[in-house]
């Protein structure tokens, strides 16, 4: 059938819950990896990075962890708030420093 | 530091007319990368500059656009003539150190073409 679009995968979760917000990537290349947050009328905003030397990172209430094996990579959002609703991109890159970035999840934030 | 600044934040054009969106980099920058994204495509890599020397159009739809960088602080995304497909969000993208791939997004210009 024709396109009409992006069907964005979608994950509801309650106010304090954590989510987990799954990406997979094509190019076993790669060696950087980001994953961005755009909320609705405004740019990506960098949320958190992993290099391919590592298997988990860190930041102020979230977790990268990262899979080659299967290449996977996934973000964890602990208490999860009504500010994290958003679209959250994977995006990979090799050495060319060319972004690609996954088509999205809306995460929403029920009260 | 303002981050990336683009103009306009909104552009509405007739179908034929040239249009020109400007990005300014953040300052010390050497990347500087155009995007489009709309609900059919998502996110697209257009053309991307390191040291203001273009290194990959393959991004670029067809003839209609060109993108310079006339030097480290300013860079332009024309299209000409516009038609209504082009309509769509456009970002503009710096990144800074070598061994850093992140990407500073701007605010975006959405471009809608009658």
């Amino acid at each position: 059938g024709e396109s009409v679009g992006l069907h964005l995968p979608t994950l509801s979760v309650q106010e304090g819950d954590n989510s987990i917000i799954n990406c997979a990537y094509s190019n076993s290349a790669s060696d950087y990896f980001i994953w961005y947050k755009q909320e609705s009328g405004k740019g990506p905003q960098f949320i958190i990075d992993i290099r391919s030397n590592m298997d988990k990172r860190q930041g102020q209430r979230v977790t990268v962890l990262l899979n080659k094996t299967v290449k996977h990579l996934s973000l964890q959002i602990a208490a999860t708030q009504p500010g994290d609703s958003a679209v959250y991109f994977c995006a990979d890159t090799g050495s060319a420093r060319q972004l690609t970035f996954g088509s999205g999840t809306q995460l929403t934030v029920l009260p | 530091d303002a981050g990336v600044i683009q103009s306009p934040r909104h552009e509405v054009t007739e179908m034929g007319q040239e249009v020109t969106l400007r990005c300014k980099p953040i300052s010390g920058h050497n990347s500087l990368f155009w995007y489009r994204q709309t609900m059919m495509r998502g996110l697209e890599l257009l053309i991307y500059f390191n040291n203001n020397v273009p290194i990959d159009d393959s991004g670029m739809p067809e003839d209609r656009f060109s993108a310079k960088m006339p030097n480290a602080s300013f860079s332009t995304l024309k299209i000409q003539p516009s038609e209504p497909r082009d309509s769509a969000v456009y970002f503009c993208a710096s990144g800074g150190e070598v061994l850093n791939n992140e990407q500073f997004f701007g605010p975006g210009t959405r471009l809608t073409v009658l």
